[in-house]
C-alpha cells in the first residue's frame, strides 16, 4: 500500500511554478523521499529524492518539512513538456518503489 | 545503448496463450524490478532480484507468472496460459544498488484477445 496521499489532479499555467504536494504523515526516520513522473506512454522518471533537507537539481527542487510529514516538489517554470503524472514515493533499504496514484498535472499554454 | 531495454514493445496474445516479455537492464545495475500497469493506474510491483537471486515475488499475482534472471543481467517475465486480465503494460526497471534512482524501460503492451 502507498504511504502517500496526493491530489488527483492540478492545472498549471506555462511558465509558471508548479508546485506539487504529497503528504507522508505516517514516514519513519529511515525512509526517503522520492519523486517519479510518468509521461503518457512512457515509463516512470525519475525526478529527485531526499531525506530530510531540502533538495535541488536541474528537473526541480523538493522542500521536506521538519516533522518530515510532508513535502512539495516545485517545477520551477513549468514546460507543456511537464505534462505528466507525478508519484510521490517514501523508501527505505531495498523495498521496490510502490506507487500510488500520483498527481496527474496539466501544463497549460 | 544506455538505457533499459524491453521487447517486445507490443505483444498481442490469444487467450490460453503462454507469452516471455524480455528486459535488458542498464549494464553492470544489480537490482531488477518487474511491474504491471493497467490502464490508468500506478505501476503494481510484481518482481524483484539482486544479481540473478530473486529476492521478492509477492507482487506476482498467480502461478502463471514466473520471472527469471539466470545470469544476473537479462531478466524475462514469462506469463502461461494468458487471460484478458493479464493485458496490461509491463514495465521493467534496474537500479545500480539500494536508494538510487532507478530506471525504467518504455514498457511492453500485452493485450490479450
Amino acid at each position: 500500500d502507498a504511504k502517500t496521499t496526493q491530489p488527483t489532479s492540478m492545472d498549471c499555467a506555462e511558465g509558471r511554478a508548479a508546485n506539487l504536494p504529497c503528504n507522508h504523515s505516517t514516514i519513519s526516520g529511515n525512509e526517503y523521499v522520492y519523486w517519479y513522473r510518468q509521461i503518457h506512454s512512457q515509463g516512470p522518471q525519475y525526478i529527485i529524492h531526499g531525506l530530510k533537507n531540502n533538495e535541488t537539481n536541474e528537473m526541480a527542487s523538493l522542500i521536506i518539512t521538519e516533522d518530515r510529514k510532508s513535502s512539495t516538489l516545485i517545477l520551477p517554470h513549468a514546460t507543456l513538456r511537464d505534462t505528466a503524472v507525478y508519484y510521490c514515493i517514501v523508501l527505505s533499504g531495498n523495498t521496490p518503489l510502490v506507487f500510488g496514484k500520483g498527481t496527474r498535472l496539466s501544463v497549460i499554454a | 545503448g544506455a538505457g533499459v531495454s524491453q521487447s517486445p514493445r507490443y505483444k498481442v496474445a490469444k487467450r490460453g496463450q503462454d507469452v516471455a516479455l524480455r528486459c535488458d537492464p542498464i549494464s553492470g545495475h544489480v537490482s531488477l524490478f518487474w511491474y504491471q500497469q493497467a490502464l490508468g493506474q500506478g505501476p503494481e510491483f510484481l518482481t524483484y532480484f539482486q544479481n540473478e537471486a530473486q529476492l521478492d515475488k509477492s507482487g506476482l499475482p498467480s502461478d502463471r507468472f514466473f520471472a527469471e534472471r539466470p545470469e544476473g543481467s537479462v531478466s524475462t517475465l514469462k506469463i502461461q496460459r494468458t487471460q484478458q486480465e493479464d493485458s496490461a503494460v509491463y514495465l521493467c526497471a534496474s537500479s545500480a544498488r539500494d536508494r538510487t534512482e532507478a530506471f525504467f524501460g518504455q514498457g511492453t503492451r500485452l493485450t490479450v484477445v
